[in-house]
């Protein structure tokens, strides 16, 4: 089976540009969690996503949003980039509804300048 | 919500010796997940566990979860450099219920470095 894939691997960004990142889930999962990672701030969870509708939200503010589609494939864009917005960016897929070991992808490194 | 501590935060060993790191949360643990991630890469999924007392093995790496729920131990017997990374421990939110789905709170991390 494929692991949890990511695209693009590395973006360069500028100021007041906005992303989309892509994530293709282990095929079966239909949960897709995004996290964001930080030397500061360590592993942060943004949001989960389970049946294209949203379940759960981390503490980000709403330049930060994502979608996810029937064939449980996800995206999340970040609009209005901030230098702090440079991270990696994880996302991960999991089985069943709750409870369940997540599998994390390699990871988008967004730069901003 | 639950907050991890990691220690040691960074440990240097030689290879061939055994080590320990240690997590502890503020709240009770009903799912800890141990990750294991490269700098710059994605999390490699090393071990879940869900009850008190319980322990898992996989290869030269054994985690426990003590009895009260509060604390695991990853181990690591006879190091190889093969095991130099960032080791993380995930408490999994979602066994509370609620609205917390799909929501891992990771500790900040561990770095091991393995000289030959």
């Amino acid at each position: 089976k494929a692991g949890v894939t990511q695209t693009p691997r590395y973006l360069i960004k500028t100021r007041g540009q906005q992303v989309t990142l892509s994530c293709s889930p282990i095929s079966g999962h239909r949960s897709v969690s995004w996290y964001q990672q930080t030397p500061g701030q360590g592993l942060q969870f943004l949001f989960e996503y389970f049946s294209e509708t949203q379940r759960n939200k981390g503490n980000f503010p709403g330049r930060f949003s994502g979608r996810q589609f029937s064939n449980s494939r996800s995206e999340m864009n970040v609009s209005t980039l901030e230098l702090g917005d440079s991270a990696l960016y994880l996302c991960a897929s999991s089985q069943l509804a709750e409870g369940n070991e997540q599998f994390f992808g390699p990871g988008t490194r967004l730069t901003v300048l | 919500s639950q907050e991890l501590e990691q220690s040691p935060q960074s440990l240097i060993v030689q290879e061939g010796k055994n080590l320990t790191i240690n997590c502890t949360s503020s709240k009770t643990l009903y799912g800890l997940y141990w990750y294991k991630q490269k700098y710059g890469e994605g999390l490699i999924f090393l071990m879940m566990l869900q009850k008190g007392g319980e322990e898992k093995s996989h290869e030269k790496i054994t985690a426990k979860l003590d009895e009260k729920k509060q604390q695991s131990s990853l181990h690591i017997t006879a190091s190889q450099p093969s095991h130099a990374g960032i080791y993380l421990c995930g408490a999994d939110e979602s066994f509370r219920g609620g609205t917390s789905y799909g929501k891992l709170t990771f500790g900040q991390g561990t770095i091991l470095t393995v000289h030959p």
